[in-house]
């Protein structure tokens, strides 16, 4: 099955700095590959997705790049500021049972 | 919007009791999961549905069962409970594969196990 490895695992920045938060899979057949921003007691949100058939997205300040040679993923953010503190994770699909697999989380701190 | 309800967010069980936590979801999702989040191990896959009445094991099923009677519900069932099952289990859907990959998340249980 798929195995996603994140890093790292806490990353701390300056408001205004930018973060860079870094996956690699395994499963060379999964195709799609989310990010999700999980803030203290609270459930894990979509913030962007990214297709296999394509290199990089963006979304205002975010974006995600993909390189389905080397099978790693990156999550991009510029600007950061205070509010984008929380625990990231990124994920990939298993192809084989439709079903999400997880990275460890980073969790993200921005100081004002 | 989707909407996954997890209906217990914070439970306190003891060693041995059976658990249930119920999942239900209102968009008519085929695909249904159970994961469950312990720091620095991310979200594990402990079962999931594509189906009623289907389930297919996940990485961690070892000590947990599903039932899905309904398309809407998903429950998870602790037969005995032990201590190493205190953690957060969330519950999440979506669409069928040819429809679109976004997974929905409920807002989580935190089961502790005492």
């Amino acid at each position: 099955g798929e195995n996603v490895e994140q890093h790292p695992s806490t990353l701390s920045v300056q408001e205004g700095d930018s973060a860079v938060i870094k996956c690699t899979y395994s499963d060379s057949a999964s195709n799609y590959f989310p990010w999700y921003k999980q803030e203290l007691g609270k459930r894990p949100q979509l913030i962007i997705d990214i297709r296999s058939n394509v290199g990089e997205k963006k979304d205002q300040r975010i974006a995600v790049t993909l390189n389905k040679t080397a099978k790693h993923f990156s999550l991009h953010i510029t600007e950061t500021q205070p509010e984008d503190s929380a625990v990231y994770f990124c994920a990939a699909l298993d192809t084989g049972r439709r079903a999400l697999t997880f990275g460890s989380g980073t969790r993200l701190q921005v100081q004002p | 919007d989707v909407k996954v309800t997890q209906s217990s967010r914070y439970l306190v069980k003891r060693t041995g009791e059976k658990v249930f936590l119920e999942c239900v979801q209102d968009m008519d999702h085929e695909n249904m999961f159970w994961y469950r989040q312990d720091p620095g191990l991310g979200l594990r896959l402990i079962y999931f549905s594509y189906d009623v009445k289907m389930k297919e094991k996940g990485d961690i099923p070892e000590g947990y069962s599903v039932s899905r009677e309904k398309k809407e519900r998903f429950s998870l069932i602790l037969e005995s409970a032990s201590t190493n099952q205190t953690s957060m289990y969330l519950c999440a859907s979506r669409q069928g594969a040819g429809s679109g990959n976004t997974i929905y998340f409920g807002e989580g249980s935190w089961l502790t196990v005492v």
